[in-house]
């Protein structure tokens, strides 16, 4: 049972554009994570925010967690082809930091 | 450093057999997780490993298994494999910050491909 939903599944979009990812739950988590897997990899961790309505920013992609620490999104500014890959959020509970629930993920194409 | 290393990066098996998996873990690190990453399941958590001992269990039939040596290095073992058991797997490791469950980041493998005919 997958308990986070990612939207969109699928984003081709062109260099220079602006998108923004969204991850939903019904449950609260301590804390969540955003990832980036590229083809034959293992996902990278990009970031963790773990207080309801924190913001944080790494470079050009900005994340948000929800006031009710259910839901949070990634905003990436004037995409480039290097940010292309599946993007996936991973909440976890209070004690069990390496039992991470993942999201559906979001397969993203940026082209020149 | 060296980072999380899974041996062997793609295997294919018929039904019915049995599969190990090896990960060592990025030195240092404890604590060793296992996901499997399929297109239709995404990445679920299958079980983690700390000082030897299973810590944490996801919802896998008992034919997934697994267990830690005292250097840290794991093994999961698939028994009687099935067609769906053909994924990615993934395993992570995490050096222990805060406590046996505490906070610290997830450092994956490039993972094993397995292929179930």
């Amino acid at each position: 049972t997958q308990l986070l939903e990612q939207s969109p599944q699928f984003l081709s979009i062109q260099e220079g554009e602006n998108l923004t990812v969204y991850c939903n739950s019904s449950s609260v988590f301590s804390s969540l994570q955003w990832y980036r897997q590229e083809p034959g990899e293992g996902p990278v961790l990009l970031v963790t925010v773990v207080t309801g309505g924190e913001v944080k920013k790494l470079k050009r992609l900005t994340f948000q967690f929800g006031d009710a620490r259910k839901d949070s999104s990634l905003h990436i500014t004037a995409a480039q082809p290097g940010d292309t890959g599946l993007y996936l959020c991973a909440g976890a509970h209070t004690g069990t930091a390496s039992k991470l629930t993942f999201g559906t993920g979001t397969r993203l194409q940026v082209t020149l | 450093k060296a980072g999380v290393t899974q041996t062997p990066r793609y295997l294919i098996k018929t039904r019915g057999q049995q599969v190990t998996l090896s990960c060592s873990p990025i030195s240092g690190h404890r604590s060793v997780s296992w996901y499997q990453q399929t297109p239709g399941q995404g990445l679920q958590f299958l079980f983690e490993y700390f000082s030897e001992t299973q810590r944490n269990k996801g919802n896998f039939p008992g034919r997934f298994s697994g267990r830690q040596f005292s250097n840290s290095r794991s093994e999961m073992n698939v028994s009687t494999l099935e067609l769906g058991d053909s994924a990615l797997y993934l395993c992570a490791s995490r050096r222990i910050t805060s406590g046996v469950s505490g906070t610290g980041e997830l450092f994956f493998g490039e993972g094993s491909r397995l292929t179930v005919l």
